[in-house]
């Protein structure tokens, strides 16, 4: 089974402009998860689709960030404009069912620099 | 709200030799607790998990966690460790009531040969 793809693995941005990442998870999975790690720090919850919904956003920090999942298949993430702080690696992580003891399986991540 | 607390940000040890990583957590509950790895430029890898039943659980490639309750920890294992064990561990927790992992700071594995 293919794996969670990302895209892109690098971005390079100045600050103020707009990125967009995308995730494309296991086929079949519902639930859809992005994660950041901020310089070399903890892996931080952002947000989490079951489907097409968001079923839990508490972790975006702001409003500069926006998740889709049209269909419920890939997910996007949007950041307009982008602040130095931004500058992290993305991870988008999927798995299936609504069992609680299932493994997130990961992408490989977008690293996000933003100058 | 739970958290996960990994002490160490580093752990050295020779090729061969038994390594543990340590990990503690926080959570209300009986917790789902997660180890995964991470190679440079890859994404995380699942390693083993604890959910319920027996205290020691084994995971992918001849890695082991003990599950204490008592002193909440979930410390991974491997009795002789190997130079491509070199990477960064991550603890994660999941707390039953929820849908979302909370995941510790990571610690650094490095097998010297």
């Amino acid at each position: 089974e293919a794996g969670v793809t990302q895209f892109p693995s690098h971005s390079v941005i100045e600050k103020g402009q707009t990125v967009t990442l995308r995730c494309d998870p296991i086929s079949g999975h519902d639930n859809l998860y992005w994660y950041r790690r901020v310089m070399g720090k903890e892996i931080k919850f952002l947000l989490h689709f079951v489907k097409e919904s968001k079923q839990d956003e508490s972790g975006m920090p702001n409003n500069r960030f926006l998740a889709e999942r049209t269909g419920g298949t890939y997910s996007t993430l949007k950041v307009q404009p982008a602040e130095l702080e931004d500058s992290g690696v993305y991870f988008c992580a999927s798995s299936s069912g609504s069992s609680y003891n299932s493994p997130l399986h990961f992408g490989n991540g977008t690293r996000l620099t933003v100058t | 709200a739970q958290s996960v607390a990994q002490p160490e940000d580093q752990v050295n040890v020779a090729e061969g030799n038994p390594l543990t990583v340590k990990c503690t957590y926080s959570v209300s509950g009986n917790p789902y607790l997660f180890w995964y790895v991470q190679y440079p430029n890859r994404g995380l890898q699942f390693l083993l998990k604890y959910i319920t039943g027996d205290n020691l659980v084994k995971g992918s490639y001849g890695f082991e966690a003990e599950f204490n309750k008592s002193q909440t920890s979930f410390h991974l294992k491997k009795p002789s460790a190997l130079v491509s064990d070199s990477a960064l561990y991550f603890c994660a927790v999941r707390d039953p009531a929820g849908q979302n992992f909370v995941f510790g700071p990571g610690t650094r594995l490095s097998v010297l040969p």
